[in-house]
């Protein structure tokens, strides 16, 4: 099976502009999160989509936000861009396994940002 | 309010030596957790992985170590190969009863180095 894919994988941009990164889950994968890596913050959630309805969001501003599409590709936009916008955005999906419960997640390479 | 601490952010190990590293969490609700391994420029790729009902999972050369009433847990790797240097990121999750996906909460990592 293929692994999960970001598009494009670097990009820069300057303060004020709005950006999209894509990404492609493993095939038969419905659950897409994003997660924003930083030197000093680690990793920390942004949202979560399932069958194309966002089902958890984590402590960003409104200027984050996503969708996903029906083949569960998902793409997340950052409006407004600021300095500290500049980070490692990473996609991961998951399925569910045995049981209902669903189980680990699969990253991506991530895209990284940076912000002029 | 970090809610995944991994205290120490940098760990060196012989090779052939067991590599133990920390993760200690505060929320009661977290009962699933998850290690990750990254290395530069690639997303984090999963581990191993441990239920709130177990208190060891062991897959080859790791082991997860669950203390739920200390609220921590440590991953071994035993023997450290040089193979093994990267940054590890302890994970958490709580699935509810709905057994859905709920977000990741990760640590902000600790580098490895196995040295020769």
């Amino acid at each position: 099976k293929a692994g999960v894919t970001q598009t494009p994988r670097y990009l820069i941009k300057t303060r004020g502009q709005q950006v999209t990164l894509s990404c492609s889950p493993i095939s038969g994968h419905r659950s897409v999160s994003w997660y924003q890596q930083t030197p000093g913050q680690g990793l920390q959630f942004l949202f979560e989509y399932f069958s194309e309805t966002q089902r958890n969001k984590g402590n960003f501003p409104g200027r984050f936000s996503g969708r996903q599409f029906s083949n569960s590709r998902s793409e997340m936009n950052v409006s407004t861009l600021e300095l500290g916008d500049s980070a490692l955005y990473l996609c991961a999906s998951s399925s569910k396994v045995a049981g209902g419960a669903f189980g680990e997640q699969f990253f991506g390479p991530g895209t990284r940002l940076t912000v002029l | 309010d970090q809610q995944v601490k991994q205290n120490s952010p940098s760990l060196s190990v012989q090779e052939g030596r067991i590599s133990i590293l920390n993760c200690d969490y505060t929320n009661s609700m977290f009962d699933y957790f998850l290690w990750y391994k990254k290395y530069p420029a690639e997303g984090p790729t999963f581990l191993i992985s441990i239920s709130s009902i177990k208190d060891k999972n062991e897959d080859g050369r790791f082991t997860v170590f669950l203390n739920k009433s200390a609220k921590h847990l440590s991953l071994h790797i035993v023997p450290s190969q040089p193979g093994d240097s990267a940054v590890y990121f302890c994970a958490a999750s709580a699935y509810g009863v709905t057994g859905t996906a709920s977000k990741l909460t990760f640590g902000t990592g600790t580098r490895l180095q196995v040295t020769l």
